[in-house]
């Protein structure tokens, strides 16, 4: 089992709609959860950054931590063009140099 | 203000040649690294260097060579570049170790004919 699972995709909504992303782990000890976003030709760059469980808001986009059942979340509300890029999940343990990625989330956002 | 930056943005280059990537970042921060993302996306960890000092050394083959003169510069050296190279090479940097947030540079595209 990969240590972080992330559905590839690609996945195509129309404008406006809910955009849900999420991914799955093996990890018990990660406690650090984040998502990146990473447009065509650029680097990936940091969307949402949580400590352990629970749920963190800012603007359109929502993660959620649900640690019991090693799932993590990313909802983005009233999605737009703009929001069409690569999302990448990211986690990480206390103390340990590696930080996990998922193989990223390929998402479109149709006018 | 570009916070990491990576030269040069594109690379091609023949089979057998040395190539060098270069990265810098202005934020002040203690850690860095150098990934390579495939034609999947899937970004993986080449090194990490902490205030200077080599910290991850995955495995990867010794033609790669990390140089980190100082906590602001890591640079990447390739000797001998097979086809299996190409990929896209992002610098990264955290302000300590991997549970804080990675700023990553826009990547360099290596492409080995």
């Amino acid at each position: 089992q990969k240590e972080v699972e992330q559905d590839p995709g690609p996945l195509s909504v129309p404008e406006g709609a809910i955009v849900s992303l999420n991914c799955t782990y093996s990890n018990s000890a990660f406690q650090y959860f984040m998502w990146y976003r990473q447009y065509s030709r650029k680097g990936p760059e940091l969307l949402m950054y949580t400590y352990s469980s629970g749920n963190k808001e800012d603007g359109r986009f929502t993660a959620q931590v649900d640690k019991s059942s090693k799932y993590i979340s990313l909802f983005i509300r009233d999605s737009q063009p703009s929001d069409s890029a690569t999302y990448l999940c990211a986690m990480s343990a206390k103390g340990n140099n590696r930080l996990a990625f998922g193989k990223g989330n390929q998402v479109v956002v149709i006018p | 203000d570009t916070a990491v930056s990576q030269t040069p943005k594109y690379l091609v280059t023949q089979m057998g040649n040395d190539k060098s990537i270069k990265c810098e970042q202005n934020l002040g921060h203690d850690t860095m690294y150098w990934y390579k993302q495939d034609s999947k996306k899937f970004l993986k960890i080449m090194f990490s260097y902490n205030n200077k000092e080599l910290i991850i050394n995955e495995t990867v083959p010794n033609r790669f060579s990390p140089k980190s003169p100082d906590k602001a510069h890591l640079n990447l050296h390739i000797n001998s570049l097979e086809l299996g190279d190409s990929a896209v090479y992002f610098c990264a940097s955290s302000q300590q170790g991997v549970n804080s947030p990675l700023h990553f540079g826009n990547g360099t595209r290596l492409t080995v004919t």
